[in-house]
């Protein structure tokens, strides 16, 4: 079956310009979850989804950083007024009702001039 | 502040070797560990997850997990070039769902 799709592939912006990232998660997950990985270090959790709801948002590094999820399905990551530090990739997961394994989708490589 | 340690390598052994990767965590707490595979370029690949002490074998893969000791490693049996990558180790504290902590990972070399 299909599995967690992100768009864009690839994005670069100007520094100071705002973008959103989309994730599509596996049909029927109803978790969904947002981290980063920047160059040289670790995957950085960012913020989870339980159906429309945030539980923890506790990663999002600053208020330039917003996300949303609709219709318990596609999630949008909104980063306002971008910095160089947040170039990075930034990877969706998605996992089904009560399950522990999560499933990454390809990644939104962010470049930010 | 809760920890994920792994060697960052690079790993490097011969073809048809066994490959032994090791992470350690901070949180007793911890009730689910993973083991995702990266290769260059790519995003992360599940590949064991475990949650009881002792091991759990999936074909060329083992996974041993020692909550005692806070310690959780991957067995990678006849290891070939293709099992070339970043092998991520990731935990979770408490719960089935929630976010994972990540190690930054060990990059493994297979030598043909």
């Amino acid at each position: 079956g299909a599995g967690v799709s992100q768009s864009p592939s690839n994005k670069v912006t100007e520094k100071g310009k705002d973008v959103e990232l989309r994730c599509d998660p596996i049909s029927g997950h109803t978790a969904l979850y947002w981290y980063r990985q920047s160059l040289g270090q670790g995957l950085e959790f960012l913020i989870y989804f339980q159906g429309n709801s945030a539980p923890d948002k506790s990663g999002l590094p600053s208020d330039r950083f917003s996300a949303e999820r609709t219709g318990g399905s596609v999630s949008t990551l909104t980063i306002q007024r971008t910095q160089q530090e947040d170039s990075a990739v930034y990877l969706c997961a998605s996992s089904p009702a009560g399950a522990r394994e999560q499933f990454f989708g390809p990644g939104t490589r962010l470049t930010v001039l | 502040q809760k920890e994920v340690e792994q060697n960052s390598g690079p790993l490097s052994v011969p073809e048809g070797a066994i490959a032994s990767l090791n992470c350690t965590y901070s949180d007793r707490g911890s009730q689910s560990f993973f083991w995702y595979r990266q290769y260059s370029g790519k995003s992360p690949e599940l590949i064991m997850s475990i949650y009881s002490n002792g091991d759990k074998e999936d074909g060329r893969f083992t996974a041993q997990l020692n909550k005692a000791s806070q310690y959780v490693s991957l067995l990678i049996r006849d290891s070939q070039p293709s099992d070339s990558a970043t092998y991520l180790c990731a935990v979770r504290y408490g719960g089935s769902q929630g976010n994972l902590i990540f190690g930054k990972g060990t990059k493994l070399s297979v030598k043909p």
